[in-house]
Protein backbone atom coordinates (compact mmCIF):
# COMPACT_ATOMS: atom_id res chain seq x y z
CA UNK A 1 0.00 0.00 0.00
CA UNK A 2 1.30 3.34 -0.52
CA UNK A 3 1.00 6.03 1.86
CA UNK A 4 3.08 8.13 4.72
CA UNK A 5 4.29 6.15 7.57
CA UNK A 6 4.47 8.15 11.08
CA UNK A 7 6.44 6.35 13.90
CA UNK A 8 5.81 5.78 16.94
CA UNK A 9 2.13 6.72 17.40
CA UNK A 10 2.78 8.03 21.03
CA UNK A 11 6.26 9.30 22.51
CA UNK A 12 7.04 10.58 25.77
CA UNK A 13 10.41 12.82 26.23
CA UNK A 14 12.00 12.97 29.81
CA UNK A 15 13.50 16.69 30.18
CA UNK A 16 16.56 17.69 28.60
CA UNK A 17 16.00 14.62 25.99
CA UNK A 18 16.26 14.80 22.48
CA UNK A 19 13.45 12.51 20.44
CA UNK A 20 13.50 11.62 16.98
CA UNK A 21 9.89 11.21 15.03
CA UNK A 22 10.17 9.04 11.85
CA UNK A 23 8.45 9.70 8.46
CA UNK A 24 8.76 7.74 5.76
CA UNK A 25 6.66 7.72 2.50
CA UNK A 26 5.93 5.24 -0.88
CA UNK A 27 4.71 7.67 -3.18
CA UNK A 28 8.00 8.66 -4.51
CA UNK A 29 7.08 12.56 -3.39
CA UNK A 30 9.63 14.93 -3.42
CA UNK A 31 7.98 17.58 -1.07
CA UNK A 32 7.90 16.67 2.52
CA UNK A 33 6.33 18.43 5.42
CA UNK A 34 6.33 18.88 9.17
CA UNK A 35 3.61 20.58 10.97
CA UNK A 36 2.59 20.91 15.00
CA UNK A 37 -0.76 20.71 15.88
CA UNK A 38 -1.97 21.80 18.92
CA UNK A 39 -5.13 21.09 20.90
CA UNK A 40 -8.39 22.76 18.84
CA UNK A 41 -5.29 24.60 16.51
CA UNK A 42 -5.11 24.56 13.21
CA UNK A 43 -1.46 23.67 11.84
CA UNK A 44 1.65 25.02 11.75
CA UNK A 45 4.81 24.30 9.50
CA UNK A 46 8.05 23.57 11.44
CA UNK A 47 9.70 22.53 8.45
CA UNK A 48 9.55 21.57 4.85
CA UNK A 49 12.16 19.93 2.07
CA UNK A 50 11.54 20.12 -1.77
CA UNK A 51 14.56 17.78 -2.81
CA UNK A 52 16.99 15.46 -1.02
CA UNK A 53 19.54 17.30 0.82
CA UNK A 54 17.82 20.14 1.39
CA UNK A 55 15.22 21.39 3.94
CA UNK A 56 13.96 24.93 4.78
CA UNK A 57 12.53 26.47 7.81
CA UNK A 58 8.69 26.67 8.57
CA UNK A 59 7.01 29.31 10.93
CA UNK A 60 8.10 27.43 14.01
CA UNK A 61 11.55 26.00 13.17
CA UNK A 62 13.01 26.81 16.52
CA UNK A 63 13.59 23.90 18.77
CA UNK A 64 13.52 21.51 16.00
CA UNK A 65 15.81 19.78 13.67
CA UNK A 66 15.55 17.75 10.44
CA UNK A 67 16.95 15.96 7.62
CA UNK A 68 16.42 15.12 4.39
CA UNK A 69 19.04 12.27 3.22
CA UNK A 70 16.53 9.80 1.22
CA UNK A 71 13.70 11.12 -0.67
CA UNK A 72 11.34 9.02 1.28
CA UNK A 73 12.61 9.58 4.57
CA UNK A 74 12.05 13.07 6.63
CA UNK A 75 12.65 12.46 10.51
CA UNK A 76 12.10 15.04 12.34
CA UNK A 77 13.93 15.47 16.05
CA UNK A 78 12.56 17.71 18.63
CA UNK A 79 15.37 18.73 20.82
CA UNK A 80 15.73 19.99 24.10
CA UNK A 81 16.01 23.60 23.42
CA UNK A 82 12.30 23.36 22.78
CA UNK A 83 10.34 24.12 25.62
CA UNK A 84 6.78 23.26 24.83
CA UNK A 85 6.81 20.41 22.63
CA UNK A 86 3.63 18.19 23.99
CA UNK A 87 1.55 18.63 21.02
CA UNK A 88 0.80 16.24 17.70
CA UNK A 89 3.01 15.89 15.20
CA UNK A 90 2.08 15.54 11.33
CA UNK A 91 4.30 14.19 8.11
CA UNK A 92 2.98 15.33 4.54
CA UNK A 93 4.43 14.97 1.57
CA UNK A 94 3.26 15.94 -1.72
CA UNK A 95 4.33 16.17 -5.75
CA UNK A 96 6.00 18.99 -6.67
CA UNK A 97 4.13 21.35 -8.41
CA UNK A 98 0.80 19.81 -7.12
CA UNK A 99 -0.61 21.50 -4.39
CA UNK A 100 -2.14 18.92 -2.68
CA UNK A 101 -0.74 17.18 0.60
CA UNK A 102 -1.00 13.86 1.87
CA UNK A 103 -0.55 13.38 5.49
CA UNK A 104 0.85 10.32 8.19
CA UNK A 105 -1.41 9.09 11.10
CA UNK A 106 0.64 11.50 13.26
CA UNK A 107 2.50 11.33 16.49
CA UNK A 108 1.53 12.09 19.90
CA UNK A 109 4.35 13.73 21.57
CA UNK A 110 4.26 13.95 25.62
CA UNK A 111 6.37 15.55 28.66
CA UNK A 112 7.32 12.95 31.16
CA UNK B 1 1.70 32.70 9.53
CA UNK B 2 -2.12 30.97 9.82
CA UNK B 3 -3.78 33.49 8.09
CA UNK B 4 -7.26 30.97 7.32
CA UNK B 5 -9.98 31.75 10.12
CA UNK B 6 -12.61 29.41 9.94
CA UNK B 7 -16.23 30.10 11.06
CA UNK B 8 -18.14 28.60 13.33
CA UNK B 9 -15.65 27.31 15.47
CA UNK B 10 -17.66 24.56 16.10
CA UNK B 11 -20.79 23.10 14.15
CA UNK B 12 -23.35 20.84 15.61
CA UNK B 13 -26.39 19.21 13.42
CA UNK B 14 -28.59 16.26 13.01
CA UNK B 15 -27.87 13.52 10.64
CA UNK B 16 -29.65 14.64 7.04
CA UNK B 17 -29.16 18.40 7.79
CA UNK B 18 -26.76 19.99 5.79
CA UNK B 19 -23.32 21.42 7.27
CA UNK B 20 -22.31 25.33 6.07
CA UNK B 21 -18.84 26.42 7.04
CA UNK B 22 -16.95 28.80 6.21
CA UNK B 23 -13.26 30.09 5.73
CA UNK B 24 -11.57 33.61 4.77
CA UNK B 25 -7.91 34.20 3.96
CA UNK B 26 -6.04 37.70 3.91
CA UNK B 27 -3.63 37.63 0.45
CA UNK B 28 -3.99 36.45 -3.29
CA UNK B 29 -4.30 32.82 -3.77
CA UNK B 30 -3.71 30.55 -6.80
CA UNK B 31 -6.02 27.92 -5.06
CA UNK B 32 -7.49 26.82 -2.38
CA UNK B 33 -8.29 23.40 -0.88
CA UNK B 34 -10.38 21.83 1.88
CA UNK B 35 -8.89 18.62 4.05
CA UNK B 36 -10.73 16.87 6.78
CA UNK B 37 -9.22 15.47 10.19
CA UNK B 38 -10.76 13.01 11.87
CA UNK B 39 -10.25 13.07 15.83
CA UNK B 40 -6.27 12.41 16.31
CA UNK B 41 -5.73 10.92 12.64
CA UNK B 42 -4.21 12.93 9.88
CA UNK B 43 -5.74 14.95 7.26
CA UNK B 44 -7.41 13.95 4.12
CA UNK B 45 -7.76 16.07 1.27
CA UNK B 46 -11.34 16.74 -0.09
CA UNK B 47 -11.29 19.04 -2.27
CA UNK B 48 -9.09 21.81 -4.41
CA UNK B 49 -10.66 25.28 -5.86
CA UNK B 50 -8.91 26.99 -8.30
CA UNK B 51 -8.61 31.11 -8.24
CA UNK B 52 -10.32 31.13 -11.84
CA UNK B 53 -13.21 29.19 -10.04
CA UNK B 54 -16.58 30.13 -8.64
CA UNK B 55 -17.73 26.56 -7.38
CA UNK B 56 -16.85 23.20 -7.38
CA UNK B 57 -18.68 19.28 -6.59
CA UNK B 58 -17.49 16.46 -5.69
CA UNK B 59 -20.34 13.98 -4.21
CA UNK B 60 -21.93 15.80 -1.23
CA UNK B 61 -19.51 18.70 -1.29
CA UNK B 62 -19.93 21.81 -2.60
CA UNK B 63 -17.43 24.89 -2.54
CA UNK B 64 -17.45 27.98 -3.65
CA UNK B 65 -14.77 30.79 -3.82
CA UNK B 66 -15.24 34.75 -3.87
CA UNK B 67 -11.43 35.96 -4.28
CA UNK B 68 -13.43 39.78 -4.35
CA UNK B 69 -14.31 39.04 -0.55
CA UNK B 70 -11.26 36.71 -0.15
CA UNK B 71 -13.85 33.70 1.48
CA UNK B 72 -14.89 30.11 0.57
CA UNK B 73 -17.27 28.26 1.87
CA UNK B 74 -17.93 24.27 2.14
CA UNK B 75 -21.20 22.85 1.79
CA UNK B 76 -21.75 19.19 3.00
CA UNK B 77 -25.49 18.09 2.24
CA UNK B 78 -27.12 15.39 3.45
CA UNK B 79 -24.94 14.79 6.65
CA UNK B 80 -24.15 11.50 8.13
CA UNK B 81 -22.91 11.01 11.14
CA UNK B 82 -19.68 9.81 9.62
CA UNK B 83 -18.90 13.19 8.46
CA UNK B 84 -18.32 13.99 12.16
CA UNK B 85 -14.48 15.22 12.14
CA UNK B 86 -12.77 18.61 11.74
CA UNK B 87 -12.66 20.61 8.93
CA UNK B 88 -9.79 22.90 7.66
CA UNK B 89 -9.17 25.32 4.61
CA UNK B 90 -5.31 25.66 3.52
CA UNK B 91 -4.29 28.26 0.72
CA UNK B 92 -1.48 28.20 -1.10
CA UNK B 93 0.20 31.99 -0.71
CA UNK B 94 2.44 30.46 1.85
CA UNK B 95 5.28 30.53 -0.78
CA UNK B 96 5.95 27.15 -3.59
CA UNK B 97 4.76 24.43 -2.29
CA UNK B 98 3.70 25.52 1.05
CA UNK B 99 0.25 25.87 2.38
CA UNK B 100 -1.64 27.82 4.79
CA UNK B 101 -3.95 25.90 7.02
CA UNK B 102 -6.72 27.87 8.34
CA UNK B 103 -8.29 26.94 12.36
CA UNK B 104 -10.88 24.64 11.40
CA UNK B 105 -14.47 24.05 12.41
CA UNK B 106 -15.11 21.11 14.49
CA UNK B 107 -18.49 19.46 12.79
CA UNK B 108 -20.46 16.97 14.70
CA UNK B 109 -23.01 15.46 13.05
CA UNK B 110 -25.69 13.19 15.44
CA UNK B 111 -28.08 10.65 14.39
Amino acid sequence: DGGITQSPKYLFRKEGQNVTLSCEQNLNHDAMYWYRQDPGQGLRLIYYSQIVNDFQKGDIAEGYSVSREKKESFPLTVTSAQKNPTAFYLCASAVLAKNIQYFGAGTRLSVL
Amino acid sequence: SQQGEEDPQALSIQEGENATMNCSYKTSINNLQWYRQNSGRGLVHLILIRSNEREKHSGRLRVTLDTSKKSSSLLITASRAADTASYFCATDNGGFQKLVFGTGTRLLVSP
